[in-house]
């Protein structure tokens, strides 16, 4: 089993949605876990980082956790067309990020 | 700016002909690392470095060559290319493995090589 899971959409919905992408983990030793965002041509970057099992928010971005059950979210509120881009997932221990495979998400104006 | 800067960003080449791509950053960062990006596999740890002389593999090292001479610099090595190192490839870097919000990992802009 990898050891990071994530749906692999794609997803396509209309401007203003609620998005939800989520991600399951195998590995007890990951000790924080965040969200990167890649745009067609680019490298990813950060979107969101936690630590804890809760919610985190960023404006319209939502990061959950929950450790017990070992599944990772990020909801995305009044979704935009700028938005549309691939999700990455990834949980880290000791300096090393393990990254789910990405779910492409467009948003249809 | 701030930037992790790779070249190629394009490069076709031929099974068994030696290949480098240069990495080069700007933000006196310790950690390095290259990951190559897959369709249905995502990004996958190929090399990493702590610092200067210090470099270690990742989950798919095999083919692969790096090396760490000064702090700015990661180059990737491809001594005899085969056409399943075709991927793109991204440079990254960080103060700390990207283990922190404040040090989150820099990607490049990808090298998307074709070996032939």
């Amino acid at each position: 089993q990898k050891e990071v899971e994530q749906d692999p959409g794609p997803l396509s919905v209309p401007e203003g949605a609620i998005v939800s992408l989520n991600c399951t983990y195998s590995n007890s030793a990951f000790q924080y876990f965040m969200w990167y965002r890649q745009y067609s041509r680019k490298g990813p970057e950060l979107l969101m980082y936690t630590y804890s099992s809760g919610n985190k928010e960023d404006g319209r971005f939502t990061a959950q956790v929950d450790k017990s059950s070992k599944y990772i979210s990020l909801f995305i509120r009044d979704s935009q067309p700028s938005d549309s881009a691939t999700y990455l997932c990834a949980g880290g221990s000791n300096y090393k990020l393990t990254f789910g495979k990405g779910t492409l998400l467009t948003v249809n104006p | 700016e701030a930037q992790v800067t790779q070249n190629p960003r394009y490069l076709i080449t031929v099974t068994g002909k030696k290949l480098t791509v240069t990495c080069s950053q700007n933000m006196n960062h310790e950690y390095m690392s290259w990951y190559r990006q897959d369709p249905g596999l995502g990004l996958r740890q190929i090399y990493y470095s702590m610092n200067v002389e210090v470099t270690d593999k990742g989950d798919v090292p095999e083919g692969y060559k790096v090396s760490r001479k000064e702090k700015r610099n990661f180059p990737l090595i491809l001594e005899s290319p085969s056409p399943n190192q075709t991927s793109l490839y991204f440079c990254a870097s960080s103060w700390g493995g990207g283990s922190s919000y404040n040090s989150p990992l820099h990607f490049g802009n990808g090298t998307r090589l074709t070996v032939t």
